[in-house]
C-alpha cells in the first residue's frame, strides 16, 4: 500500500486477555518502530527493528509485551494478560532509514486499545 | 538516557508568529525532527535539522544549535488549522533511533 497500515484500528478487550496488533510498513522500508501514546501524552518508544539486526526492545514496559517482524516486513505487537494501564493508542512507523542516512519516519493511523 | 523537553501548551492568535522550543540531552545525536499531530491522527513530518542553523519551508522554519542542545520550530502567519501538537524528536545511536518529546499543544485563536 501507499502508507503504513495498522490493524485493527480499534480494539476493546477484557482485562487479562491477550491482544495482537498488526503493522504493515511501507514496502522497502527497513526500519520499523512501535510507540505507545496515552491520552494527551507524547510518544513512548516501545521497540525498534532495523533490517536483519536484533531489535532494540529497551522500551518494552514489561515482559507481557513482545513484538516480532517476519521477513523484514509485517510486524506484530503482542500484549499478554492485558491490564487497564495498557489502554493507549499504539502507533507503528516505518522508515527507509539505514545506518548511513537519516530520513523521516512515516506513521500509521494507530490502534486504539481499550482494556475494560 | 535521553531527555527531550518542550513546553506543554502554547496559545497564539491567527496571523501571528509562534516559536516552539525544544531542548535535548541525549547520548549521541544524528539529527532533530519536528512532527505535527492533529488530535486523533498520526504524526506527520514537518522538518529535519542535522547542521546548525535555520531550515525554512514555507510558513514553517526550524532552527538547531547542537552546542546548546536546542532547537525551535517557528510558525508564521498562523492559521486555525495549525492548532495541533508539535513533537520534537531526536535521532541517536548507530541505528538512528528516534526519541520523541511529549509534544507542545498549540492552540490558535481567532
Amino acid at each position: 500500500g501507499a502508507g503504513v497500515s495498522q490493524s485493527p484500528s480499534n480494539k476493546v478487550t477484557e482485562k487479562g486477555k491477550d491482544v495482537e496488533l498488526r503493522c504493515d510498513p511501507i514496502s522497502g522500508h527497513t526500519a520499523l518502530y512501535w510507540y505507545r501514546q496515552s491520552l494527551g501524552q507524547g510518544l513512548e518508544f516501545l521497540i525498534y527493528f532495523q533490517g536483519n539486526s536484533a531489535p532494540d526492545k529497551s522500551g518494552l514496559p514489561s515482559d507481557r509485551f513482545s513484538a516480532e517482524r517476519t521477513g523484514g516486513s509485517v510486524s506484530t505487537l503482542t500484549i499478554q494478560r492485558t491490564q487497564q494501564e495498557d489502554s493507549a493508542v499504539y502507533l507503528c512507523a516505518s522508515s527507509p532509514r539505514n545506518r548511513a542516512i537519516n530520513t523521516e519516519a512515516f506513521f500509521g493511523q494507530g490502534t486504539r486499545l481499550t482494556v475494560v | 538516557g535521553q531527555n527531550i523537553d518542550q513546553p506543554t501548551e502554547m496559545t497564539a492568535t491567527e496571523g501571528a508568529i509562534v516559536q516552539i522550543n525544544c531542548t535535548y540531552q541525549t547520548s549521541g545525536f544524528n539529527g532533530l525532527f519536528w512532527y505535527q499531530q492533529h488530535a486523533g491522527e498520526a504524526p506527520t513530518f514537518l522538518s529535519y535539522n542535522v547542521l546548525d542553523g535555520l531550515e525554512e519551508k514555507g510558513r514553517f522554519s526550524s532552527f538547531l544549535s547542537r552546542s546548546k542542545g536546542y532547537s525551535y520550530l517557528l510558525l508564521k502567519e498562523l492559521q486555525m488549522k495549525d492548532s495541533a501538537s508539535y513533537l520534537c524528536a531526536v535521532s541517536t545511536g548507530s541505528a538512528r533511533q528516534l526519541t520523541f518529546g511529549s509534544g507542545t499543544q498549540l492552540t490558535v485563536l481567532p
